[in-house]
């Protein structure tokens, strides 16, 4: 059971814009900055978002973070099908003094 | 371009004990956070642990499934992160990832570059 809660999987047609969630607490999402990761199928993860909506340089603006509270989101517009992939949040836990990560949420391209 | 490449991975035994490395280049070595980042057979990622940057105060901490059996350290000579890893058990078991542990201008801490990784596999 993972301390970040994301949806198993998520789906979505060329063009479209999705939206993945990743759920937390007060000792992590609620007064941590959140980062998202991308795995590519048998690659090492990629960062993607950090500081909840920064993008790394070379990192397409289709993609967005945010953080509202608790939880937070990643959303990609004009959907690719490059952009099959897991995608996973992480944050610092100031409880556990751990860093989370949620169970990553399997995009398919349809 | 940041370059990380893990090595020493392999099948070791239950209570047994491996190395792993991971050779930077592409970036100021000594001025750099890293971490390391496993992820088991089809499953999610899970953080083993970090050294701090000598700048941000070299500090190293641990996840805690391997608090008390695995050991951070860094050869700065060599541009080359360790993880010691001993008293292994089969929830060891994992791709290994080196990654740098970058700090952004409000503080905050990011994994950033991620090496390929190395398979560690424990059975007996």
């Amino acid at each position: 059971q993972s301390v970040l809660t994301q949806p198993p999987s998520a789906s979505g047609t060329p063009g479209q814009r999705v939206t993945i969630s990743c759920s937390g607490s007060s000792s992590n999402i609620g007064t941590k900055p959140l980062n998202w990761y991308q795995q590519l199928p048998g690659t090492a993860p990629r960062l993607l978002v950090y500081a909840n909506d920064q993008r790394p340089s070379g990192v397409p603006d289709r993609f967005s973070g945010s953080k509202s509270g608790t939880s937070a989101s990643l959303a990609i517009s004009g959907l690719q099908s490059e952009d099959e992939a897991d995608y996973y949040c992480a944050a610092w836990d100031g409880s556990l003094n751990d860093w989370v990560f949620g169970g990553g949420t399997k995009l398919t391209v349809l | 371009e940041v370059h990380l490449v893990e090595s020493g991975g392999g099948l070791v035994k239950p209570g047994g004990s491996l190395r792993l490395s991971c050779a930077a280049s592409g970036f100021t070595f000594s001025n750099a956070g890293m971490s390391w980042v496993r992820q088991a057979p089809g499953k999610g990622l899970e953080w083993v642990g970090r050294i701090k940057s000598r700048t941000d105060g070299g500090a190293i901490a641990y996840g805690a499934p391997v608090k008390d059996r695995f050991a951070i350290s860094r050869d700065e000579s060599q541009n080359t992160l360790f993880l010691q890893m001993n008293s292994l058990t089969t929830e060891d078991t994992a791709v290994y990832y080196c990654t740098t542990y970058l700090k952004d201008s409000s503080g905050w801490h990011y994994f950033d570059h991620w090496g390929q990784g190395t398979l560690v596999t424990v059975s007996s």
